[in-house]
């Protein structure tokens, strides 16, 4: 059974500080995505992570990918109130019909305090 | 955003009644998932789409039934809804299996007392 952890589950960050979410997971995959939600709102992707050793940016967060050691991790730089959200990681080995079964880690609530 | 809709958005029932969610889409992508979501658990997923009338299950499947018998729509039934069914059901579509990202829909949440 593919087993998918984030650490850790619940951050509280001032403004203006760095942190990282991870995100490890049990099974061979070289595709890993993030998606942000609010509260009470739907999912939004912010990455797609389709091999070892990808990296990519948006604004404030970078995320990366290590297929041989299993993980992911989410980098917060300088963060702002605006990124309080909860972040969840998804791993999505291959599973037939030409179809990846996306499963999800259980988040991160960020909280970022003036 | 991507072209998606559920109905209903909210929806509360009785325990042992059908219950039918329907998830639309404007973006004639081939993929469409449903999922749950519950305090604790993340997101699972229910069944999925890869077509029309090819469906299969996922992660949490007992109790759940889908069908999809055009690319736009694609329905989740409760055949006799309980309480452990009361949670947020998120739609998703992806439009290549390349990268698979799926962009969801609004959600709808079910109260089954």
């Amino acid at each position: 059974e593919l087993k998918v952890e984030q650490n850790p589950l619940f951050l509280s960050m001032q403004e203006g500080k760095n942190y990282t979410i991870y995100c490890n997971y049990s099974t061979t995959s070289d595709r890993l995505y993030w998606y942000r939600q609010d509260p009470g709102k739907s999912l939004e992707s912010l990455f797609v992570l389709l091999s070892n050793g990808a990296v990519k940016q948006e604004g404030r967060l970078m995320a990366s990918l290590d297929t041989k050691a299993r993980l992911s991790t989410l980098h917060i730089t300088a963060a702002v109130h605006d990124l309080s959200a909860t972040y969840f990681c998804a791993v999505a080995p291959y599973s037939g019909a030409g179809s990846y079964q996306l499963t999800f880690g259980k988040g991160t609530k960020l909280s970022v305090i003036p | 955003d991507a072209g998606i809709t559920q109905s209903p958005r909210h929806k509360v029932t009785e325990t042992g009644t059908p219950v039918t969610l329907r998830c639309h889409q404007t973006e004639n992508h081939r993929y469409m998932y449903w999922y749950r979501q519950d305090p604790g658990h993340g997101l699972r997923l229910i069944h999925y789409s890869y077509g029309v009338k090819d469906t299969d299950k996922g992660e949490v499947s007992d109790g759940y039934s889908v069908s999809r018998s055009k690319t736009e729509d694609f329905l989740l039934t409760l055949e006799s809804a309980t309480s452990s069914q009361t949670s947020v059901y998120f739609c998703a579509i992806s439009e290549s299996w390349v990268d698979n990202e799926q962009f969801f829909g609004p959600g709808t949440r079910l109260t089954v007392l």
